[in-house]
């Protein structure tokens, strides 16, 4: 069974652009969350989708924002990029949410300049 | 808002050594409990898990926790730790039928001197 895949793997956007990061879950998954991971705020999670609605949400600005489609495959989107959004994006897959164990995908390295 | 600290940042112990990683959590409800690693260039991939139940977890490659309930703890166990295991390891809580997500924390980052 493949793996969460996330795509691009590597990103480098200038300040006041915008950002989409695009994950697809593991087959047969419908829940997809959403990480942020810095050195020095260590994984914070950002948003939570299952079954096209967002069902949590972090304590993250509007300008992350997410989607997910009707076949499981969820965007994220940064707009309005800061520096401090530099940061690799995780998204992990599970079967329905809430506890069900989360699998990880190798993520996506955003670098703002 | 609940959080997890890892007491221990960077661990270095030498091959065959015993492992024991703190992890304390602040939520006073029902939790769900996980360790999940990260392997130099690997993305993350979970340990293993504590829903309810036998408070003694075992997961994968001989780790174990145990779920400590009047600590708010779950310390991370290995008997004999292998140059392979170097790796970010991480302890993460869920919480509130999951209404917050995942909470991690900072991650101990453990070093295995052959």
């Amino acid at each position: 069974k493949a793996g969460v895949t996330q795509t691009p793997r590597y990103l480098i956007k200038t300040r006041g652009q915008q950002v989409t990061l695009s994950c697809s879950p593991i087959s047969g998954h419908r829940s997809v969350s959403w990480y942020q991971q810095t050195p020095g705020q260590g994984l914070q999670f950002l948003f939570e989708y299952f079954s096209e609605t967002q069902r949590n949400k972090g304590n993250f600005p509007g300008r992350f924002s997410g989607r997910q489609f009707s076949n499981s495959r969820s965007e994220m989107n940064v707009s309005t990029l800061e520096l401090g959004d530099s940061a690799l994006y995780l998204c992990a897959s599970s079967l329905s949410g809430g506890f069900y164990e989360q699998y990880f995908g190798p993520g996506t390295r955003l670098t703002v300049t | 808002a609940q959080s997890v600290s890892q007491h221990n940042h960077h661990v270095i112990l030498s091959e065959a050594a015993s492992l024991e990683l703190g992890c304390n959590y602040s939520y006073g409800g029902t939790v769900n409990l996980f360790w999940y690693v990260q392997y130099p260039g690997q993305h993350l991939q979970l340990l293993l898990k504590y829903f309810s139940g036998d408070p003694l977890v075992k997961g994968i490659k001989g780790f174990e926790a145990e779920f400590i309930k009047s600590k708010f703890s779950f310390n991370l166990r290995k008997p004999s730790v292998q140059w392979s295991d170097t790796a970010e390891y991480f302890c993460a809580v869920g919480s509130g039928g999951g209404a917050d997500g995942l909470t991690f924390g900072k991650g101990t980052h453990l070093i295995i001197q052959p």
